[in-house]
């Protein structure tokens, strides 16, 4: 079973839409978790950080299920400007590196 | 503030050639990573340093590739020789105190190997 797994799309929704991307995590002693987005040909950046009792930055809001081992990603009303690749990202305790989901592609339509 | 700084931004080079990533990571950043993004198996974290000190290179693919962090402010990947299964995007990302910190990535390099 792969460490971060992600429905990898597209997911193709009109403008104004509400879209949800999940993400499943196999290590149950991972402790930090976050959202980044890539644009086409772009280097990932971070979108937001996850917090356990779920966290909002505008139209954006961002779930962590720990019992569940998954988290998701909530866009509201979206814009065109969001069409991206968005790569889920988790860590577990200690010294341990970011690993990163393959990302869910999205498709915002005019 | 300059980012994350990665030369060259693309690379085009023969069978068996030897290829060299360069990455400039962010001032007072010590932790330097270095990935590679396929479209099959998405970004895979090749190794990553710690002060310089390479902590984890578990991710490196075989002895063809090597990677080396000189002082703060530069580190290599090296690929040698090249094969047509190495051609991908490059990234280098640093982070400041922790691997759990939000990492900041390069432009990346795209690599095609012929």
């Amino acid at each position: 079973r792969k460490e971060v797994e992600q429905d990898p799309g597209p997911f193709n929704v009109p403008e104004g839409a509400t879209v949800a991307f999940n993400c499943t995590y196999s290590n149950s002693a991972s402790q930090s978790f976050f959202w980044y987005r890539q644009d086409c040909r772009k280097e990932p950046k971070l979108l937001m950080s996850v917090y356990s009792s779920g966290n909002e930055d505008g139209r954006f809001t961002a779930q962590l299920n720990r019992a569940s081992q998954y988290i998701s990603l909530l866009i509201r009303d979206s814009k065109l400007s969001d069409s991206a690749t968005y790569l889920c990202v988790v860590s577990a305790s200690g010294n341990t590196p970011l690993v990163f989901g393959k990302g869910t592609r999205l498709s915002v339509i005019a | 503030d300059a980012g994350v700084i990665q030369s060259p931004r693309h690379e085009v080079t023969e069978m068996g050639q030897e290829v060299t990533l360069r990455c400039k990571p962010i001032s007072g950043h010590d932790y330097l990573f270095w990935y590679r993004q396929t479209m099959m198996r998405g970004l895979e974290l090749l190794i990553y340093f710690n002060n310089n000190v390479p902590i984890d290179d578990s991710g490196m693919p075989e002895d063809r590739f090597s990677a080396k962090m000189p002082n703060a402010s530069f580190s290599t990947l090296k690929i040698q020789p090249s094969e047509p299964r190495d051609s991908a995007v490059y990234f280098c990302a640093s982070s400041r105190d922790s691997t759990q910190e939000t990492q900041y990535f390069g432009p990346g390099t795209r690599l095609l190997v012929l």
